[in-house]
């Protein structure tokens, strides 16, 4: 169906790591996107993807469409401590019923020890 | 430019009241949906309105209503409160469909 499936839940990581999470879906989306989320805020845009195959880059993230529309990774390269926080990976399904709806992942924690 | 507001931050309400919850877009945007947000659900999505119009409704009761008016400001309203309608609700606007969607700082409903 429309899920979203988030990994990994959670990460601690040394900084100037380099990160990786993922989203899959056994459904095709049209346009995916990321969020970091802090405590108590909205999620903030981070990257956004409109075509299967696109790469994108947001100073040291970087995301991609995967090429059958049903997934996406992003990575941080050197992490720091401000990059603590959740990520969300979201999706616009594919289809006539879906406008203007975002289906959201479960979510990544990262932690990131100085 | 400014960003997505919404108002009230925080609101606590008694079981059986009714709220009211406000967002104003980021200019020009004429987008705006609705989340709610739960530590055992994560980010569900509520509706969508563009210009005027609800376009999408996600799987929640009929005690869920919104609308959306002719500046595009939009209001979600939540009848009969539950303990369990306690949430971050999150509000986002877009330009057009199928482009980046920019959210508010939320709503806190706490629901005694």
């Amino acid at each position: 169906g429309q899920q979203l499936n988030q990994s990994p839940q959670s990460m601690f990581i040394q900084e100037g790591e380099d990160v990786s999470m993922n989203c899959t879906s056994s459904s095709i989306f049209n346009t995916w996107l990321w969020y970091k989320q802090d405590p108590g805020e909205g999620p903030v845009l981070l990257i956004a993807l409109y075509k299967a195959g696109e790469l994108t880059s947001n100073g040291r993230l970087t995301a991609q469409f995967g090429i059958t529309r049903k997934d996406s990774f992003l990575n941080i390269s050197a992490s720091i401590p401000s990059d603590v926080g959740i990520y969300f990976c979201a999706g616009e399904p594919n289809g006539s019923g879906n406008t203007g709806k975002l289906i959201f992942g479960q979510g990544t924690t990262l932690q990131v020890k100085p | 430019k400014a960003g997505v507001t919404q108002t009230p931050r925080y609101l606590i309400k008694t079981r059986g009241q009714q709220v009211t919850l406000s967002c104003s877009p980021i200019s020009g945007h004429r987008s705006v949906s609705w989340y709610q947000q739960t530590p055992g659900q994560g980010l569900q999505f509520l509706f969508e309105y563009f210009s005027e119009t609800q376009r999408n409704k996600g799987n929640f009761p009929g005690r869920f209503s919104g609308r959306q008016f002719s500046n595009s400001r939009s209001e979600m309203n939540v009848s009969t409160l539950e303990l369990g309608d306690s949430a971050l609700y999150l509000c986002a606007s877009s330009r057009e469909t199928n482009t980046e969607a920019f959210f508010g700082q939320g709503t806190r409903l706490t629901v005694v």
